[in-house]
């Protein structure tokens, strides 16, 4: 099965906002609720930032937001700072033999 | 508080078998929808799925190494061992095992992950 397919880099610049995208297809990403972001900072493990689409889990910043259209989710931050450089993966449950599929990765640039 | 730890060996010779082992504490996996999961990342690549075990002992794999995976739990030890056999230099990566309220995901808490190298 193939990976969801996330853009391979993303930047911007402090204070302004970024739209990672993540297409899947029905089996996943568009026929259910089930998918998730994690950010990764260089050799360090992957942190939960959004879960089924849009949650955010306690303690993760206001400026991360998650949303779907179709076969597409997304993670938009606002206010980008310093500290959000960092690799994100999308990750979502998936009816086929195996429950679990992720995203090839996009890197974010702070400009 | 909820924290896994992996363990293993940091360098195997092609054609071994790795085996890994997560201690896990502040949950129990005999409790119901609770899952371990291991995932590993190959250096500069992305996360890959391996295998996920529930609080039923029910048990999944990755499709393209199903035939050399085997994943366990010893619920008395809080712990769950990955094996992987005929170890390639391709299968370096480091190795993490990640917990999950439900085989729906998400994953919320992260060991830190083991670093294995595949070298003669």
């Amino acid at each position: 099965q193939s990976a969801l397919t996330q853009p391979a880099s993303v930047s911007g610049s402090p204070g302004q906002s970024i739209t990672i995208s993540c297409t899947g297809t029905r089996s996943d990403v568009g026929g259910y609720n089930y998918a998730s972001w994690y950010q990764q900072h260089p050799g360090k493990a992957p942190k939960l930032m959004i879960y089924e689409v849009s949650h955010r889990p306690s303690g993760v910043s206001n400026r991360f937001s998650g949303s779907k259209s179709g076969n597409t989710a997304s993670l938009t931050i606002s206010g980008l700072q310093a500290e959000d450089e960092a690799d994100y993966y999308c990750s979502s449950y998936t009816n086929s033999s195996t429950p679990v599929i992720f995203g090839g990765g996009t890197k974010l640039t702070v400009l | 508080q909820v924290t896994l730890r992996e363990s293993g060996p940091a360098l195997v010779k092609p054609t071994q078998t790795l085996t890994l082992t997560c201690t896990f504490s502040g949950f129990s996996l005999s409790t119901s929808g609770m899952c371990v999961s291991w995932i590993r990342q190959p250096p500069g690549k992305a996360l890959e799925w391996l295998a996920l075990i529930d609080w039923d002992d029910d048990k999944y794999y990755s499709t393209s190494l199903k035939t050399r995976l085997t994943i366990s739990k010893d619920t008395s030890k809080n712990q769950v061992v990955l094996t992987l056999t005929n170890m390639d230099p391709v299968d370096t990566a480091t190795y993490y095992c990640a917990r999950s309220p439900s085989a729906l995901g998400p994953f919320d808490y992260w060991g830190q992950g083991t670093l294995v190298t595949v070298s003669s």
